[in-house]
């Protein structure tokens, strides 16, 4: 199998924590991305890193990649009740044709 | 405008019988795709279609049939269901390239008893 592989699986935090999850993965990827579901609903595109960049910031959001360790993490600083959701992270081997999702992390953000 | 939509968004019935499931994305996108969602929220890829042909087909049982009759079209059609097709489906589409976001329909519910 080549899917990422979450960690935590679950994961319950206070509100104004920061939280992180990390992923690791199998085969050479051409970029991975995070997505988050919220209960019911379709998965979200948060943020995308290509394997040649080691590190990406969209607003409350960080992701690391380390391509050596075929890893990476997403941190949400200063989360919010908003935040709890399930976040996947995803990788792309096949140039856009196949894009493969771990099991995910379930994050609860208590208020 | 929902980019890419799904119907029915729930869809209960038998054992044996035949369902469809349809899909539409108004992005552009030349590629799109059916993942199965269990119960323990695990994602799995079941095909991908690009510009109407079939790329990926994930050992996916025959009695899943997707059709796509233009690239803004993903139909799938399950014959013969079973207690275990039970699961929320997702339709996605993406543009292939080094930058391939995703984007989701909301999904579709199925309940086979």
């Amino acid at each position: 199998s080549q899917q990422g592989e979450e960690d935590p699986q679950a994961l319950s935090i206070q509100e104004g924590e920061n939280a992180t999850m990390n992923c690791s993965y199998k085969t050479s990827i051409n970029n991975l991305q995070w997505y988050r579901q919220n209960s019911g609903r379709g998965l979200v595109h948060l943020i995308l890193i290509r394997s040649n960049e080691r590190e990406k910031h969209s607003g409350r959001l960080r992701v690391t990649l380390d391509t050596s360790k075929k890893s990476s993490s997403l941190l949400i600083t200063a989360s919010r009740a908003a935040d709890t959701a399930s976040y996947f992270c995803a990788t792309d081997h096949t140039g856009g044709f196949k894009t493969i999702f771990g099991a995910g992390t379930r994050l609860f953000v208590k208020a | 405008d929902t980019a890419v939509s799904q119907t029915p968004k729930y869809l209960v019935t038998q054992m044996g019988n035949d369902k469809s499931i349809k899909c539409e994305q108004n992005l552009g996108h030349d590629t799109m795709y059916w993942y199965k969602q269990d119960s323990k929220k695990f994602l799995k890829i079941m095909f991908s279609y690009n510009n109407k042909e079939l790329i990926i087909n994930e050992t996916v049982p025959n009695r899943f049939s997707p059709k796509s009759p233009d690239k803004a079209h993903l139909n799938l059609h399950i014959n013969s269901l079973e207690l275990g097709d039970s699961a929320v489906y997702f339709c996605a589409s993406s543009q292939p390239g080094t930058a391939t976001e995703a984007f989701f329909g909301q999904g579709t519910r199925l309940t086979v008893v």
